[in-house]
């Protein structure tokens, strides 16, 4: 089963708008992460939130966290083609043997 | 070079044949995990490691076997392959105890496995 699950599935946008990606998860974390996976290509860190922290910022992208609704969200904010990737939250959740639990992704595509 | 390589890339194999997937990683870090990806079911973890000779299964560990008797190497062995064993498959390693002591897992490119 799925810890977090990413809304929505896939969002389409135009250069330089920002793109939002939102992540629900179930049970209490430690922390969450957002990874970026290029088509054929192996996930790449983006982002870690820690549990006591709301809101965190890398360069363009944003990423805040909700623990009372169990959500988070990704902005990515003047966005650029190379930006087009699917995005994936995941979850480390409390008790667990560093184990990291994915969603399924939001398919982002930035049009030129 | 520095890093986490897969090896082969890319395979084709037969029903019933035994396949093993490589995982290389040169950081030294202590835990390694396998995952198969799936349109539909995002990354399911297969097995994962803490250290040499500590394995532990996960999510989807049916059908494969794992070891890890070197700190940097990590296969995965499907001991007779079927074809819901189609998939592609990362690599991953991470490092809990080093500076910053986070989870942050760092992936290899992936093996896409096609079993006929």
């Amino acid at each position: 089963s799925q810890q977090g699950e990413e809304d929505p599935q896939a969002l389409s946008i135009q250069e330089g708008e920002n793109a939002t990606m939102n992540c629900s998860y179930k049970t209490s974390i430690n922390n969450l992460q957002w990874y970026r996976q290029n088509s054929g290509r192996g996930l790449v860190h983006l982002i870690l939130i820690r549990s006591n922290e709301r809101e965190k910022h890398s360069g363009r992208l944003r990423v805040t966290l909700d623990t009372s609704k169990k959500s988070s969200s990704l902005l990515i904010t003047a966005s650029r083609a190379a930006d087009t990737a699917s995005y994936f939250c995941a979850t480390d959740t409390s008790g667990s043997a560093r184990q990291l639990t994915f969603g399924s992704g939001t398919q982002l595509t930035v049009l030129p | 070079d520095a890093g986490i390589t897969q090896s082969p890339r890319y395979k084709i194999t037969e029903t019933g044949r035994q396949v093993t997937l490589m995982c290389h990683q040169t950081w030294s870090h202590s835990y390694m995990f396998w995952y198969r990806q799936d349109l539909g079911h995002g990354l399911r973890l297969i097995y994962y490691s803490a250290a040499a000779d500590i394995t532990d299964k996960g999510e989807v560990p049916d059908g494969y076997v794992v070891s890890r008797s070197k700190t940097e190497n990590f296969p995965l062995t499907l001991e007779s392959a079927t074809r819901s064993q189609t998939s592609v498959y990362f690599c991953a390693s991470s490092d809990p105890s080093g500076a910053g002591g986070t989870d942050t897992q760092y992936f290899g490119p992936g093996t896409r496995l096609t079993v006929l």
